[in-house]
């Protein structure tokens, strides 16, 4: 069956501009969660939403990171201003119920470069 | 502040030998254990996971993990690694009681040599 997906695969824009990234995660799924994954780094942690609601916000490392999920499927991440240090892999999960001990259903994530 | 910690960056093994990938975690309470492997230009995809109940808890393609409470670790293990095991490998922690945030560790890279 078709997995969690995420667009673009790559993104590369300019220190200062706006980018979307998009996550269509499995049909069905309650939770959806985004994470950062910088270069040697583990994931970080960003949001989780719950159906379209996010009580879950404590990883967005500043006011320039915002992200909703709509019809309790596709979500965007958007960054605004980017700087250099934003510069990671984005990825997003999905899970079938919204408890804790469910495990999480990886898309390939979004390679962000910002020059 | 909660934790996860993979002490060992890489970890080399021969085909056919066990291996282990350690995992230890500071977080209150009872927490959720996960183990994740990125395969090479693949997503991360889920191996096992520990609720409650045996501490020994067994996986995919073969994977088991022990939960000790007393050490607080979660090691992950295979008694007889193939050279297809080379992945990445990530320790994830989540708390029973408030938030929904998973703690995950660095990673560890596995080369299984043939």
């Amino acid at each position: 069956g078709a997995g969690v997906s995420q667009s673009p695969s790559n993104k590369v824009t300019e220190k200062g501009k706006d980018v979307e990234l998009r996550c269509d995660p499995i049909s069905g799924h309650t939770a959806l969660y985004w994470y950062r994954q910088s270069l040697g780094q583990g994931l970080e942690f960003l949001i989780y939403f719950q159906g379209n609601s996010a009580p879950d916000k404590s990883g967005l490392p500043s006011d320039r990171f915002s992200a909703e999920r709509t019809g309790g499927s596709v979500s965007t991440l958007t960054i605004q201003r980017t700087q250099q240090e934003d510069s990671a892999v984005y990825l997003c999960a999905s899970s079938p119920q919204t408890g804790n001990n469910n495990e999480q259903f990886f898309g390939p994530g979004t390679r962000l470069t910002v020059l | 502040a909660q934790s996860v910690a993979q002490p060992e960056d890489q970890v080399n093994v021969a085909e056919g030998n066990p291996l282990t990938v350690k995992c230890t975690y500071s977080v209150s309470g009872n927490p959720y254990l996960f183990w994740y492997v990125q395969y090479p230009n693949r997503g991360l995809q889920f191996l096992l996971k520990y609720i409650t109940g045996d501490n020994l808890v067994k996986g995919s393609y073969g994977f088991e993990a022990e939960f000790n409470k007393s050490q607080t670790s979660f090691h992950l293990k295979k008694p007889s690694a193939l050279v297809s095991d080379s992945a990445l490998y990530f320790c994830a922690v989540r708390p029973n009681t408030g938030g929904f945030k998973t703690i995950f560790g660095a990673g560890t890279r596995l080369f299984v040599k043939a």
